[in-house]
């Protein structure tokens, strides 16, 4: 079965780094696009990144461009989420899921880490 | 502020039918596929309806999706205390090159 797990969430102070992991397992991970969503707490759902299954193409959130780098290891069945300058307002779980069809058929995710910026 | 629009909420009873509308513009809702998610407290979020309409396997004919213009629909019968949960709606937007959802709808069924 599609599994997602999240990892590499955690206290950190505003303007260092993060770096969050997916592992996939389940099914052939070098076959689909990935996402990273996140959700402040209390708040919607805000998409963040896109890469596409070879890693060919990437798109980003305007609250996030320049900040984080979104990034896979097909050979490790490993998504990651590269999180720099981090603000107080990064604040929140954040969910990988997959891309299932079209771009928005979100159709797996994960259960979700939560970073939480404070100094 | 959200670029999809959905009320806040919306409620109704046991067995009833309710209706969640999401209203964009020709840029994201008129030119590209609709999804639907539904977020249980406490969990991630579930794909309730795909491409407009389309449900996965495993998701029951009590929802419902369609798409007019620039607006989409997400419609549940036989509402079930466990439907209970925040309701987002999702698309890509063509101008801006990113995935956007709307603000949420929490349903409350009496």
């Amino acid at each position: 079965q599609v599994q997602l797990v999240e990892s590499g969430g955690g206290v950190v102070q505003p303007g260092r780094s993060l770096r969050l992991s997916c592992a996939a397992s389940g099914f052939i991970f070098s076959s689909y696009g990935m996402h990273w969503v996140r959700q402040a707490p209390g708040k919607g759902l805000e998409w963040v990144a896109i890469i596409w299954y070879d890693g060919s193409e990437e798109y980003y959130a305007d609250s996030v461009k320049g900040r984080f780098t979104i990034s896979r290891d097909n050979s490790k069945n490993t998504l990651y989420l590269q999180m720099n300058s981090l603000r107080v307002e990064d604040t929140a779980v954040y969910y990988c899921a997959r891309v299932g069809g079209n771009v928005v058929y979100f159709d797996y995710w994960g259960q979700g880490t939560l970073v939480t910026v404070s100094s | 502020q959200s670029v999809l629009t959905q009320p806040p909420s919306v409620s109704a009873a046991p067995g009833q039918k309710v209706t969640i509308s999401c209203s964009g513009s020709s840029s994201n809702i008129g030119n590209n596929y609709v999804s639907w998610y539904q977020q249980l407290p406490g969990t991630a979020p579930k794909v309730l309806i795909y491409d407009n309409n389309k449900r996965p396997s495993g998701i029951p004919d009590r929802f419902s999706g369609s798409k007019s213009g620039t607006s989409a629909t997400l419609g549940i019968t036989g509402l079930q205390t466990g439907d209970e949960a925040d309701y987002y709606c999702g698309t890509w937007d063509s101008s801006l090159s990113v995935v956007i959802f709307g603000g949420g709808t929490k349903l409350t069924v009496l």
